[in-house]
């Protein structure tokens, strides 16, 4: 069964701490992106990649960054993290450009 | 600008029924349409595809309707269960570009036992 495994489901996180939220894809999928979805706003670009050590920003990336080392691992950064950053994170693949995405079960991440 | 939105915020209907959950995009030059369904705690899941060159496309016992005309999209599930309650995105892009998905705001389906 392919999977997208996000390391956390829930995360609290203190302001101004530095935060990863990992992801790591099983299915050999050259394209990963980080999504975040909030009541009213729905799902929301972060970042994205399209190869290791590529990444390119979504509709939001202020205040976020990504690292891409390896093809499998896609990791979200929050280099400070702020109250309005407290989100559901959804990290998700794709094996070709522009075709449906495999989900991972999201991490809900509380900044206090 | 583009948008991909849904009629309806919420559905309620009663199990066995049939359930429509409606879908209007504005890029005419979308090529590929996709729904995904989230339940409570998970991320979306992949349901069913369809590409403009097709009005129909079913899977089981969900149905996929594109009218490029109207620039309308819409998901039937047939014999609605209580497992069907979730929120249901639709999505759309250009399949060969780059060019982000555009997602929907959502629909909550609630199945009355």
């Amino acid at each position: 069964d392919v999977k997208v495994t996000q390391s956390s489901r829930y995360l609290v996180k203190r302001t101004g701490e530095k935060v990863f939220l990992e992801c790591v894809q099983d299915m050999d999928h050259e394209n990963m992106f980080w999504y975040r979805q909030d009541p009213g706003l729905g799902l929301r670009l972060i970042y994205f990649s399209y190869d290791v050590k590529m990444k390119e920003k979504g509709d939001i990336p202020e205040g976020y960054s990504v690292s891409r080392e390896k093809k499998e691992r896609f990791s979200l950064i929050l280099e400070s993290a702020s109250t309005n950053q407290t989100s559901m994170y959804l990290c998700a693949s794709s094996s070709l450009v522009g075709r449906g995405y495999t989900f991972g079960s999201g991490t809900r991440l509380t900044v206090v | 600008g583009e948008s991909v939105g849904l009629h309806l915020p919420t559905l309620s209907v009663q199990e066995g029924d049939n359930s429509i959950i409606n879908c209007a995009y504005s890029n005419s030059a979308s090529d590929y349409f996709i729904w995904y369904k989230q339940e409570s705690g998970k991320g979306p899941q992949f349901i069913i595809d369809i590409r403009s060159n097709m009005d129909k496309r079913q899977g089981q016992r969900v149905t996929v309707l594109l009218n490029k005309t109207v620039k309308h999209l819409s998901l039937q599930i047939a014999a609605t269960q209580p497992g069907d309650s979730a929120v249901y995105f639709c999505a759309e892009n250009k399949e060969t570009s780059y060019d982000k998905v555009i997602f929907g705001p959502g629909t909550s389906l609630s199945v009355i036992p």
